[in-house]
């Protein structure tokens, strides 16, 4: 299957500053990539979805001017987490979707993000 | 909206048992429907799908069956490892431009 990477794994920042997450398709173009956030215990919810070249689609109750995501290219999206919080701890899983009549979306591994 | 609900963990189980992860759904169109797995410290792998009622997805002795008159797609294996321990998700999409909405997660524990 297609191969969806997402750096960092793991990361620990400071309250305050900013953590940017990247995710790429490696081999395929993906116009759309989506972010989610998963909670310990919990399911995965969609933060917001990226098309490339035009400006994301954020759900109900996620601030927009906090989780800033770019995707500049067909195969790279990004979601900086500015200012972050202790309460941004979290899981954040970005996925790619294959265009094509039976679309399937493919995950990346997962960033966990730890703010101290 | 949509909606997945799926049962609650954890479940254990023996090797060798007999698996059921109920899943329902409630959507306003026709989904897609799919499980995902996650193992310990990975991200999510799609195990099997199903497009439209009546279709049978299928990976790995895994299955689920599409049922549009019952909103389910429960997953069942006849005879599970302990290397089937993991979190479970069953999801649902309305479309490639939509994202997922998926359940809680099972998680699945198997023990030997």
């Amino acid at each position: 299957g297609a191969v969806v990477s997402q750096h960092p794994s793991r990361v620990i920042c400071k309250s305050g500053t900013s953590v940017k997450i990247e995710c790429r398709s490696l081999d395929f173009q993906a116009t759309t990539m989506f972010w989610y956030r998963q909670f310990p215990k919990q399911s995965l919810m969609l933060m917001a979805t990226s098309n490339e070249g035009s400006k994301a689609t954020y759900e109900q109750g996620v601030e927009k001017d906090k989780f800033l995501i770019n995707h500049a290219s067909l195969t790279l999206s990004t979601l900086t987490v500015t200012s972050a919080h202790p309460e941004d701890s979290s899981f954040y899983i970005c996925s790619a979707v294959l265009a094509g009549p039976n679309t399937e979306a493919f995950f990346g591994q997962g960033t966990r993000l730890t703010v101290v | 909206g949509d909606s997945v609900t799926q049962m609650e963990g954890p479940v254990t189980l023996s090797e060798e048992a007999f698996l059921t992860i109920n899943c329902t759904y409630t959507a306003t169109g026709y989904p897609s429907l799919f499980w995902y797995v996650q193992y310990p410290g990975e991200g999510l792998q799609l195990l099997l799908k199903a497009t439209k009622a009546d279709d049978k997805g299928s990976n790995k002795g895994f299955e689920a069956t599409y049922r549009k008159e019952t909103t389910s797609f429960h997953l069942e294996k006849g005879s599970v490892q302990v290397s089937d321990s993991a979190v479970y998700f069953c999801a649902l999409s309305e479309g490639g431009a939509d994202g997922l909405t998926f359940g809680k997660g099972t998680h699945l524990i198997i023990q030997p």
